[in-house]
């Protein structure tokens, strides 16, 4: 299984608007509604920031969402402040019941 | 508020076994399908593989990990394990336990981490 692709890195400043995009392939994004989104702090574990593609767990801020389309899922970030400043890393069930992590996006607040 | 936390050695030995055990608090093993998944130092996340609580496995194919993984649970004192046979200095990483919100789902909670490092 290849991992699902996101841009390297992603920046915008306090205020402003982005979106981290999830790139994978019918075996797995194009077909499972089972994406996850995760923000990981230097030297933290992982948070888990969106699941089943558009769900936030209770806690975590509106300003986080999700989206699908084909192949591709995304994760907007409204209003950016400082602490978003992070690690994001997306995940995908597969169609051979396992999970698969993209690469990961280093976002900066500037 | 359900805790997790990995225990093991720091050092594992080339061509050594690599063991880890996830302790979870605050809630129950039972029902739940529970995850490791690694990272090497500044690189991404691995999936390494999930066990549910009746002991049934999916491991990653990946050539990485190529059929060295093995996973179990010990009901009894609320605990999963890891085993990795035969490592490489690849295998040197952060390795986290988390819990899986459903089969096909991500990880709702995590442990700290525990770095293991492959060296003689």
């Amino acid at each position: 299984q290849s991992a699902l692709t996101q841009p390297a890195s992603v920046s915008g400043s306090p205020g402003q608007s982005i979106t981290i995009s999830c790139t994978g392939t019918r075996g797995d994004v194009g077909t499972y509604y089972y994406v996850s989104w995760y923000q990981q702090h230097p030297g933290k574990a992982p948070k888990l920031i969106i699941y089943d593609v558009t769900n936030r767990p209770s806690g975590v801020s509106h300003r986080f969402s999700g989206s699908k389309s084909g192949n591709t899922a995304s994760l907007t970030i409204s209003g950016l402040q400082a602490e978003d400043d992070a690690d994001y890393y997306c995940s995908s069930y597969t169609s051979s019941s396992t999970r698969v992590f993209g690469g990961g996006t280093k976002l900066t607040v500037l | 508020q359900v805790q997790l936390q990995e225990s093991g050695p720091g050092l594992v030995k080339p061509s050594e076994t690599l063991s880890l055990t996830c302790s979870v608090s605050g809630g129950s093993i039972s029902g739940y399908y529970w995850t490791w998944i690694r990272q090497p130092a500044g690189k991404g996340l691995e999936w390494i593989g999930r066990v549910h609580s009746s002991g049934t496995t999916s491991y990653n194919p990946s050539p990485s990990l190529g059929g060295r993984v093995t996973m179990s649970v010990d009901m009894s004192n609320n605990q999963f394990s890891l085993s990795l046979t035969s490592v490489t200095a690849a295998d040197t990483a952060v390795y986290y336990c988390a819990r899986a919100i459903s089969m096909r789902g991500g990880q709702d909670f995590w442990g700290q981490g525990t770095l293991v490092t492959v060296s003689s």
